[in-house]
């Protein structure tokens, strides 16, 4: 099984700032890693795609990064309303994909 | 659209039934997921249907869940057998296209409970 190790487990930030969350797999998943974010009470949503591609609707702030076991998502001018849950997901080993463990934002 | 309903309270080896009701795409022409979430916890894939009508099972429910799909009513479904308490969740299903979750239900949550 390819298990996904993310950190920070939690991050505190201000508006504005800088969020920067880390993904690293636990062996080559070349670009098959994706994010999602997870508002209380709501499902996952999609964010990036393929390491660094961009979803449609998704703010510009959003980007993500990364090849082969290390990976990042980042936020670029955070907002009030990024406070969620947001996960790595990777498909290399399909049907068996995996999840990160989560990193919770909070504003 | 995806629409989850069949969660609720069940005794410890129970049986359940969970369904996804689609709006807007076939559930036979996609490849389908259940993905569970326990209190306070990450993601975990549970299940997969392909869209040819294969199907794979996480080894933590592998023998006990069996996904399903009815094409005519455009549903998808999780049979779920000898429930323990590790079984409560939300359980979300989920589309996979192109290799990622693209559209998921608001989810159901079963709580496996004496």
């Amino acid at each position: 099984e390819i298990v996904l190790t993310q950190s920070p487990d939690f991050q505190s930030v201000s508006p504005k700032e800088k969020v920067t969350i880390t993904c690293r797999a636990s062996q080559n998943i070349g670009s098959t890693l994706h994010w999602y974010q997870q508002k209380p009470d709501q499902s996952p949503k999609l964010l990036i795609k393929y390491a660094s591609h961009s979803i449609s609707g998704v703010p510009s702030r959003f980007s993500g990064s990364g090849s082969g076991t290390d990976f990042t998502l980042t936020i670029n001018g955070l907002e009030a309303e990024d406070a969620a849950t947001y996960y790595c997901h990777q498909s290399s080993s399909s049907p068996s994909d995996t999840f990160g463990g989560g990193t919770k934002v909070e504003i | 659209q995806l629409v989850e309903t069949g969660g609720g309270l069940m005794q410890p080896g129970g049986s359940l039934r969970l369904s996804c009701g689609s709006s807007g795409f076939a559930v036979s022409n996609a490849y389908m997921v259940w993905v569970r979430q326990a209190p306070g916890k990450g993601l975990e894939l549970v299940s997969v249907i392909f869209s040819g009508g294969g199907t794979d099972y996480a080894e933590s429910v592998r023998g006990r869940f069996t996904i399903s799909r009815d094409n005519s009513k455009n549903i998808l479904y999780l049979q779920m057998s000898s429930l323990s308490a590790e079984d409560t969740a939300v359980y979300y299903c989920a589309r996979r296209l192109s290799g990622v979750f693209d559209l998921w239900g608001q989810g159901t949550l079963v709580t496996v409970s004496s």
